[in-house]
């Protein structure tokens, strides 16, 4: 399996829900990441988990949430968004947390706030 | 601040032409990483360069790194229209942490 599985594909949700992204990979890579990317932009990185610690926080707002449950597992929990945080959001992981064999993105989610 | 800029932006080219995209980054690094995207698609993984001097090839296209001058270029030969998409270099922070900064992008749209 060389895939990076994002789970959903499209989402659509209120200013007031809470929902969760999710990514999934069976590698064995040790290092996963959230990347977010806005309409004709590059991505920008939020966080970065090595061996399931959360290693970066790019000054991420707290309505985004990181979770990391297993090395193979890893969550985006969105609370109280803003129509500003509609974006493609893009998991990506590798090996360890220096990319010698590449980083695997996920085909990604498409976000929506309402 | 690590900063990552492309050019051109935007490029339009016709089939069976030769054209290169510039990635130009400001703090040492020795490891970048090309990227292709099609609209609303993830980012599909071209090549990974990661010594000074690298030059990698599949198809159409050839990568190349120079750390000295802190230059990445990707070329493209005889370019056909399924090259069209969006194009990323992205610059490895190497700290405690390693993160990709990525370029501006490069728009490519070939004609026919």
């Amino acid at each position: 399996d060389t895939e990076v599985t994002q789970t959903p594909k499209h989402l659509v949700m209120g200013m007031t829900n809470k929902k969760s992204l999710k990514c999934e990979q069976h590698m064995g890579h040790r290092a996963m990441y959230w990347y977010k990317q806005k309409a004709k932009k590059p991505p920008e990185l939020m966080f970065v988990y090595s061996y399931e610690k959360l290693s970066i926080n790019e000054s991420v707002p707290s309505r985004f949430s990181p979770e990391c449950p297993n090395s193979s597992l890893l969550n985006l929990h969105l609370h109280a968004l803003q129509p500003e945080d509609s974006a493609l959001y893009l998991c990506a992981s590798s090996q360890t947390i220096r990319g010698l064999d590449g980083y695997t993105f996920g085909s990604g989610t498409r976000l929506t706030v309402v | 601040e690590l900063k990552v800029e492309q050019n051109p932006l935007f490029l339009s080219m016709q089939e069976g032409k030769n054209y290169t995209i510039y990635c130009n980054y400001s703090t040492t690094s020795d490891r970048l990483y090309w990227y292709r995207q099609d609209p609303g698609k993830s980012l599909e993984s071209l090549f990974v360069l990661l010594s000074n001097g690298a030059v990698k090839q599949e198809g159409r296209l050839m990568a190349s790194l120079d750390t000295k001058a802190r230059l990445s270029t990707l070329h493209i030969t005889a370019a056909v229209h399924d090259l069209s998409a969006t194009y990323f270099c992205a610059v490895e922070n190497t700290g405690t942490a390693s993160k990709l900064t990525f370029g501006t992008g490069t728009r490519l749209q070939v004609t026919l």
